[in-house]
């Protein structure tokens, strides 16, 4: 079974343009989260989707979105990047809901470079 | 705020059992405990999880303490492709949210 799939694996991009990221879970997971890794903070928790609709969501400013599609495939979006943006980007895909347990499976990443 | 707390680095030496250690005191009943490990600059890569009982997979061992107030992952035979930034997290309550910590550098040296 393929795994999570993120496009592009890296990007550039210039301070006040906006990026669109992409996430493919593993076929028959419902619920994708998306991370932010930096070097200061970490990973951080920025949203979930499950059915298309968000179900939590992180502290980060409105200028992070995200969305699902009904074959459960995530966008997130960034607008008016600002050099801080610059990190590792990082999906995650669940079976299902969060009561059972499922164990969640990472994607490789989508490396950001804000300049 | 991660809920969990972790020695910053570890040393194991190849082919020992490497046991990292977690407290999460402040866990609630329902919340389930999960351990993922990130090697550099790739995604990180699901160990295993579990709520109250002490769970075994192929790749590891997770004991949980009867109070559920702290937990050991036990890499039973170490090589060095374990060497590794290891995270316990406890999975907040009815949500699919990982808070993750600063984690435990897992050094396997040969």
């Amino acid at each position: 079974k393929a795994g999570v799939t993120q496009t592009p694996r890296y990007l550039i991009k210039t301070r006040g343009q906006q990026v669109t990221l992409s996430c493919s879970p593993i076929s028959g997971h419902r619920s994708v989260s998306w991370y932010q890794q930096t070097p200061g903070q970490g990973l951080q928790f920025l949203f979930e989707y499950f059915s298309e609709t968000q179900r939590n969501k992180g502290n980060f400013p409105g200028r992070f979105s995200g969305r699902q599609f009904s074959n459960s495939r995530s966008e997130m979006n960034v607008s008016t990047l600002e050099l801080g943006d610059s990190a590792l980007y990082l999906c995650a895909s669940s079976l299902a809901g969060a009561a059972q347990g499922y164990e969640q499976y990472f994607g490789p990443g989508t490396r950001l470079t804000v300049t | 705020d991660a809920k969990t707390t972790q020695p910053p680095s570890m040393d194991c030496a190849e082919g020992r059992a490497a046991n990292l250690p977690c407290n999460h005191s402040t866990i609630s009943g329902n919340e389930y405990v999960y351990w993922y490990r990130q090697i550099h600059s790739q995604g990180p890569q699901y160990i295993i999880h579990g709520l109250k009982n002490n769970e075994t997979n192929e790749m590891a061992s997770l004991i949980i303490t009867e109070d559920r107030k702290s937990s050991t992952l036990i890499l039973p035979h170490a090589t060095l492709r374990d060497t590794a930034v290891y995270y316990c997290i406890v999975r907040v309550a009815s949500t699919n949210k990982l808070i993750f910590g600063t984690g435990t550098l897992l050094a396997v040296q040969p």
